[in-house]
């Protein structure tokens, strides 16, 4: 079975600055897909960006970018210009493409953004 | 918001009881999955639905059931409950064709097992 990794249980950083946070995720696959999802205090899950396996090319969404290193199976979300809203945790999601396409989650980084 | 809706959203229930939560998808969405989240935890998937069809399975103890009906709202069941069984229950859909591979997830259902 798949596996997702996030090695960083908590980060934080300063308002306006950049952070990276990192997953890594175990496949046998070669077509799949990847996600981030924020979780604020609400406890909503939200959609912050995905990547195409398939894709070079690294997902950007505004300040959110990923890191996506197929070989290394890394894929690591960088914050640019921290806000406090961005506080909240964040998860890393694998989506198979080979087992009723289910979502396989690390275990989360709860992110603090500091003023 | 998602889109998805899920009711109700907090549920507060004693050991040994039977509840049923509630989710519909997205407009237009045919695929509808179930999350459990426990306190501190990740996401662990339930149950997939397609269309009215079971697709997929995860972690679901025999004690919880679900099935998605004609209008594709889905419902999931769960019986005995534990102590254990406190949790936030998430439900997700996603599209077909395009962006089928991306889950929108609603506001969650929160339980609590007295």
């Amino acid at each position: 079975a798949q596996t997702v990794t996030q090695s960083q249980p908590e980060m934080s950083v300063q308002e306006a600055e950049t952070v990276t946070l990192s997953c890594t995720y175990d496949t046998s696959e070669s077509d799949y897909y990847l996600f981030w999802y924020k979780q604020p205090p609400s406890r909503q899950m939200i959609l912050v960006i995905r990547q195409e396996a398939y894709k070079q090319q690294n997902a950007t969404e505004n300040r959110f970018s990923v890191n996506f290193q197929k070989a290394a199976k890394s894929f690591s979300l960088k914050i640019s210009d921290s806000q406090l809203g961005d506080a909240a945790m964040y998860f890393c999601a694998y989506r198979s493409q080979n087992t009723g396409n289910q979502f396989y989650f690390g275990t989360g980084t709860s992110l603090t953004v500091i003023p | 918001d998602s889109g998805v809706t899920q009711t109700p959203k907090h549920l507060i229930t004693a050991t040994g009881q039977r509840v049923t939560l509630r989710c519909s998808p997205r407009s237009g969405d045919l695929s509808v999955y179930w999350y459990q989240q426990s306190l501190d935890q990740g996401l662990q998937f339930l149950i997939q639905y397609y269309n009215g069809e079971e697709r997929a399975k995860g972690n679901i103890l025999e004690r919880f059931s679900a099935q998605q009906f004609p209008d594709l709202h889905s419902e999931l069941n769960l019986s005995s409950l534990e102590l254990g069984d406190s949790a936030l229950y998430f439900c997700a859909s996603s599209p077909s064709g395009r962006n089928q591979e991306t889950q929108y997830f609603g506001p969650g259902t929160r339980l609590l097992v007295l």
